[in-house]
């Protein structure tokens, strides 16, 4: 079973802001929130990582409230090529044995509309 | 490389027959990954390398399937036997140490898409 839970899809407008949560209710002490992002017919790219409060780069943002429980990866302003399927990961990054087995689940195919 | 190049992108075979599926990690890359991704699932691993040798091969689902990475830096996966349930997108990916945060996340290719008739 995935450790994670994510929306299947979603749909939005150009210009508009994105968030898209993700419950992961079991998260161990030592675990990180990674959030990829896969465009038809590539493979997975690395958006952000984070481990608490909020994590900001030239992509995205990510929210993790203070019990870890979920996390909300906010994408502003969206533009038709973020349409593509985001998937959350919760792994310890010391661990990376049981990081390369995680499930990655369906995770949320997002659909940005002109 | 400036990426991860998966050769070939597309691959039609038929059952029975055996396949071949190159990798070509960023240059540096120590750690070595194959996932295979079936239609609308998230990746599954397969196996990883550290260096020339297969560290964990764990996720291979039976004996048909294997990987090599002689000189530590190109690998293939070798599929003998084809069967219709192999039949999916196999990612390779690279990352600097086996390690999962920072800047020792994964780096994926675009995939090699293996259909088999």
């Amino acid at each position: 079973l995935a450790k994670t839970t994510q929306p299947i899809s979603m749909d939005s407008y150009e210009g508009q802001e994105v968030n898209i949560t993700c419950s992961h209710n079991n998260i161990a002490t030592n675990d990180y929130i990674t959030w990829y992002q896969q465009f038809p017919s590539q493979g997975p790219r690395f958006i952000i990582q984070g481990y608490k409060t909020k994590v900001t780069n030239e992509v995205a943002s990510l929210f993790i409230p203070a019990d870890r429980k979920s996390s909300t990866l906010s994408l502003p302003r969206v533009s038709l090529s973020d349409t593509a399927v985001y998937y959350c990961l919760v792994g310890d990054p010391d661990n990376a044995g049981n990081n390369r087995k995680l499930i990655w689940g369906l995770g949320t195919s997002l659909a940005v509309n002109p | 490389g400036a990426g991860v190049s998966q050769t070939p992108s597309n691959k039609v075979t038929e059952k029975g027959k055996y396949v071949e599926l190159r990798c070509d990690p960023i240059s540096g890359h120590t750690a070595l990954y194959w996932y295979r991704q079936s239609l609308g699932q998230g990746p599954e691993f397969l196996i990883y390398f550290q260096g020339t040798g297969a560290a964990d091969d764990s996720g291979l689902p039976n004996d048909r399937f294997f990987a090599v990475r002689p000189e530590g830096s190109v690998s293939t996966l070798k599929i003998q036997r084809t069967e219709r349930g192999d039949s999916a997108v196999y990612l390779c990916a690279s990352s600097p140490t086996d390690a999962f945060s920072g800047a020792n996340v994964l780096t994926f290719g675009a995939g090699s898409r293996l259909t088999v008739l």
